[in-house]
């Protein structure tokens, strides 16, 4: 079945920038979707297609896909987006909605 | 401002059928859009469970599939879950949306989950 990897957690200082990597075997043929999730509330779509920004997400979040490896990337960190991201695809040959394990983000 | 919010019972007993409603206010789920089901667990992380579009196909899960009937109550503005034979392995928070599309699918409004657990 299909894998998806993240790192269990990235730490960044407020203002700088923070990549949230997620891999996976050829993850560039395949749409990629982000979530962020605060404890004890829903997951929060914040990107969707690799790189689009749903209404009312920030400008600072965005997306990239290449290869084997999606990357989340926010831009000027605020201590609202201390979260967890989980990156998501479809794989087609299984027929498998997959979920990365997440990749818990604090802010410094 | 399309707002989804799960309910159901907390506790299930191992080898019953869990029955969940979403209900969802700001959009008429019978105008478009798949409606379905996710869950979390610790040990799972984030588990697909199906999907279901008004007057058009499911999809579920393939792990899941035996088990799994999502169906549409569009006079009520609901959609609902059974999940028979629950085992704990089944003990997760469930969580509803919308789903934009399928095969591709990803998921653009959630309701805030509701923990289920399995256990005599």
């Amino acid at each position: 079945s299909y894998v998806l990897t993240q790192a269990p957690s990235v730490s960044v200082a407020p203002g700088k920038t923070a990549r949230i990597t997620c891999g996976g075997n050829n993850i560039g043929g395949k749409s990629v979707h982000w979530y962020q999730q605060k404890p004890g509330q829903a997951p929060v779509l914040v990107i969707y297609y690799d790189r689009e920004r749903p209404s009312g997400i920030p400008q600072r979040f965005s997306g990239s896909n290449s290869e084997n490896t999606a990357t989340l990337t926010i831009s000027g960190v605020e201590a609202e987006d201390e979260a967890d991201y989980f990156c998501q695809v479809w794989d087609s040959t299984s027929d498998h909605v997959v979920f990365g394990g997440g990749t818990k983000l604090t802010v410094l | 401002q399309v707002q989804l919010q799960e309910s159901g019972p907390g506790l299930v007993k191992p080898s019953e059928t869990l029955s969940l409603t979403c209900s969802v206010s700001g959009y008429s789920i019978g105008t478009g859009f798949y409606w379905g089901w996710i869950r979390q667990s610790p040990g799972k992380g984030l588990e697909y469970i199906g999907s279901i579009f008004h007057g058009g196909p499911t999809y579920y899960n393939p792990s899941l599939k035996s088990r799994v009937t999502v169906s549409l109550d569009t006079s009520n503005n609901q959609f609902s879950l059974r999940l028979s034979s629950m085992t704990a392995a089944d003990t997760a928070v469930y969580f509803c949306a919308r789903v934009p599309v399928v095969r591709p699918y990803y998921f653009d409004y959630w309701g805030q989950g509701t923990l289920v657990a399995v256990s005599s």
